[in-house]
């Protein structure tokens, strides 16, 4: 039963496009997001995140937007750069302080 | 600055055996939590520990699996009668503190092999 579904396993973005990956969740309790990015061979980095009293956070080229009614956020990345080719996971803080990934979606930024 | 450290990167093992596999979190961090990738997966929680708490063993897969935190510090997670299921990267992840504002950070990860 997957409370973080990441429903596309794999996007491809042409460089200096926009890309944006989606995410879904199930409990509407949920009140911390988190995307994390992860290169072959090296465990995820922390991304950028966003609370559940907000519907937007910024850094640099990356934007997390939240829509709680619809439990789904999403990352928008722009201008995607070949750097950016990697997985990201979405991941939720719950109730037990137990952060949950989903499966992660691969993005290919396309020269 | 020294990141989480894992070892060791690879592990090798025959079906039956028991492995160990060691985590050297970030100095200063109180929390740390095991996660395991299947392939073709995301990430699968196994279990955390904060402070002098009580670990949350919850996601630990059989009785055959188990981890310590030693003083506080670093942790080992031992696998005991290994089955080929029992293959994956097994990721260790260290934070400040337990919640939000404190992100994990990941070591590079051992990945196991039972054959």
């Amino acid at each position: 039963d997957q409370q973080v579904k990441q429903n596309s396993p794999s996007l491809s973005v042409q460089e200096g496009r926009i890309s944006i990956l989606n995410c879904d969740y199930t409990n509407s309790m949920f009140d911390y997001f988190l995307w994390y990015k992860k290169y072959p061979a090296e465990g995820p980095t922390f991304l950028i995140s966003i609370s559940s009293i907000k519907d937007k956070n910024e850094d640099g080229r990356f934007t997390v937007f939240l829509n709680k009614s619809a439990k789904h956020l999403s990352l928008h990345i722009v201008p995607s750069q070949p750097g950016d080719s990697a997985v990201y996971f979405c991941a939720v803080l719950n109730r037990d302080d137990k952060i949950i990934f989903g499966k992660g979606t691969r993005l290919h930024i396309l020269p | 600055g020294a990141g989480v450290s894992q070892s060791p990167s690879n592990k090798v093992t025959e079906k039956g055996k028991d492995v160990e596999l060691r985590c050297d979190p970030i100095s200063g961090h109180t929390a740390l939590y095991w996660y395991r990738q299947s392939l073709g997966q995301g990430l699968e929680f196994l279990i955390y520990f904060q402070g002098n708490s009580a670990p949350d063993k919850s996601g630990l897969p059989s009785d055959r699996f188990s981890a310590e935190r030693t003083g506080g510090s670093v942790s080992t997670l031992t696998i005991q009668r290994t089955q080929q299921e029992d293959s994956a990267v097994y990721l260790c992840a260290s934070s400040l503190l337990l919640g939000a504002d404190s992100p994990l950070h990941f070591g590079n990860g051992t990945r196991l092999t039972v054959t």
